[in-house]
């Protein structure tokens, strides 16, 4: 298995544009997360998805959007990006949902919007 | 409010000691309790977990404490290694569909 993969590693963005961090996971996993890491700090929860079909915001969702049509993909959309949104992004899956259970992370996305 | 810190922001050891990480957590109704840890440039990686029922849970060299009365969590070490040295992460689930992480501390092993 390759476990948690996300694409791309880094990414320059300028404010305004916009952009869809791929996260993919072949563990047959329900429950998949975004998360953002900010240097010196620990991960805040973007969004989280229970299942196909199903999605819900977490701590800090403003400016970006998710969607889970299958059981594999969850990808993240920075709908007009800011540099507040500079961060390392990190997607991580789990069996169970709930926050149970060992969570597999990405090796995530370094984004810096300019 | 619901919170997960840590009281030390850098922890440094001399290889071979043990050690141990602190974590606060404010939130009583917590069940769950994980610890991760995260080497530069890479995605947390799970260490340890223990559930509400529980004071204290075993792995290979590593131990986590839990002591629900001052609401503190720890994570032991056993004859650390250079291999350690990392960022640990501790992470509560507080009852909503989620993990609350603490903002880390910084394990270094001095040779």
């Amino acid at each position: 298995n390759a476990g948690v993969t996300q694409t791309p590693k880094f990414q320059v963005l300028k404010t305004g544009q916009s952009m869809t961090l791929q996260c993919a996971q072949d563990m047959n996993h329900e429950y998949m997360s975004w998360y953002r890491q900010d240097p010196g700090m620990g991960l805040r929860l973007i969004h989280y998805s229970v299942g196909a079909g199903i999605t819900d915001q977490g701590e800090v969702p403003n400016g970006y959007n998710v969607s889970r049509s299958t059981t594999e993909d969850f990808p993240l959309r920075l709908l007009s990006a800011a540099p507040s949104q500079t961060s390392v992004y990190f997607c991580a899956s789990s069996r169970t949902s709930g926050g149970w259970g060992e969570q597999y992370f990405g090796p995530g996305t370094r984004l810096t919007v300019t | 409010g619901e919170s997960v810190g840590l009281h030390l922001p850098t922890l440094s050891v001399q290889e071979g000691d043990n050690s141990i990480i602190n974590c606060a957590y404010s939130n009583s109704a917590s069940d769950y309790f994980i610890w991760y840890k995260q080497e530069s440039g890479k995605g947390p990686q799970f260490i340890i977990d223990i559930r509400s029922n529980m004071d204290k849970r075993q792995g290979q060299r590593v131990t986590v404490l839990l002591n629900k009365t001052v609401k503190h969590l720890s994570l032991q070490i056993a004859a650390t290694q250079p291999g350690d040295s990392a960022v640990y992460f501790c992470a509560e689930n507080t009852g909503r569909r989620a993990l609350t992480f603490g903002s880390g501390t910084r394990l270094q092993v001095q040779p």
